[in-house]
């Protein structure tokens, strides 16, 4: 158990939905990081966040979104849903924004259907 | 364009054997290499961090290797255990600054008995 948490697990949705996925991070873990692992496509990094704020930007759709509470969990938003939106998502968390270890959480599955 | 490709595509060998996996990359400036092992469904999990001024990193029984010249780098897999048996993937950070991740394909490695 890398202490990060994701939910949903699983989730199934219809083309042209909206929905949230949200992450806890490690306690500790400022930095939060968002990924999408598809078959065709492998691991990608979207986004990472440093105590609130945008640290890095990889590539997210304009239809993808995030955000870091406070409280340090995160959220990632996915609207207007494709078929190909269909994948594993991954938040990850490390204790700050630079050259640490990056713990990963087990992944929400989103399928679009 | 900043890529970063890992070979062989998939590996089988018998228990109580080494391995080596590779990975060569063309990000330049790049900030750290890591190798991650990934369990089918399972988050990634972390095995090195090398900044480029590292040559070798290890963690038990896995050895990573860097050349900044070459831009290539090893992962090598002592006396394997069925345990091993996952995709091992690649990540080099860069450009320097942005902390961005480019993520190989992985190998997929099986273990027999």
């Amino acid at each position: 158990d890398s202490g990060v948490t994701q939910t949903p697990k699983h989730l199934i949705t219809a083309t042209g939905q909206r929905v949230t996925l949200r992450c806890s991070p490690r306690s500790g873990d400022l930095s939060v990081y968002w990924y999408q692992q598809s078959l065709d496509q492998g691991l990608q990094f979207l986004i990472q966040y440093y105590n609130g704020e945008e640290r890095a930007k990889g590539n997210i759709l304009e239809r993808f979104s995030a955000q870091q509470f406070p409280d340090l969990h995160s959220e990632l938003n996915l609207s207007s849903l494709e078929l190909g939106d269909s994948a594993l998502y991954f938040c990850a968390s490390s204790v700050a924004a630079g050259i640490n270890t990056i713990y990963f959480g087990e992944g929400s599955w989103l399928t679009v259907v | 364009k900043n890529q970063v490709e890992q070979s062989p595509q998939s590996l089988i060998i018998l228990e109580g054997k080494n391995c080596t996996l590779q990975c060569n990359y063309t990000v330049s400036p790049f900030s750290n290499l890591r190798w991650y092992k990934q369990d089918t469904g399972r988050g990634p999990v972390s095995l090195t961090i090398m900044t480029f001024s590292e040559n070798t990193k290890s963690n038990g029984r896995y050895t990573a290797t860097l050349d900044a010249d070459t831009k290539q780098s090893s992962l090598h897999i002592t006396a394997s255990q069925l345990s091993d048996s996952a995709s091992y993937i690649c990540v080099v950070s860069g450009p320097q600054g942005t902390y961005k991740y480019i993520f190989g394909t992985g190998t997929r490695l099986k273990v027999l008995a």
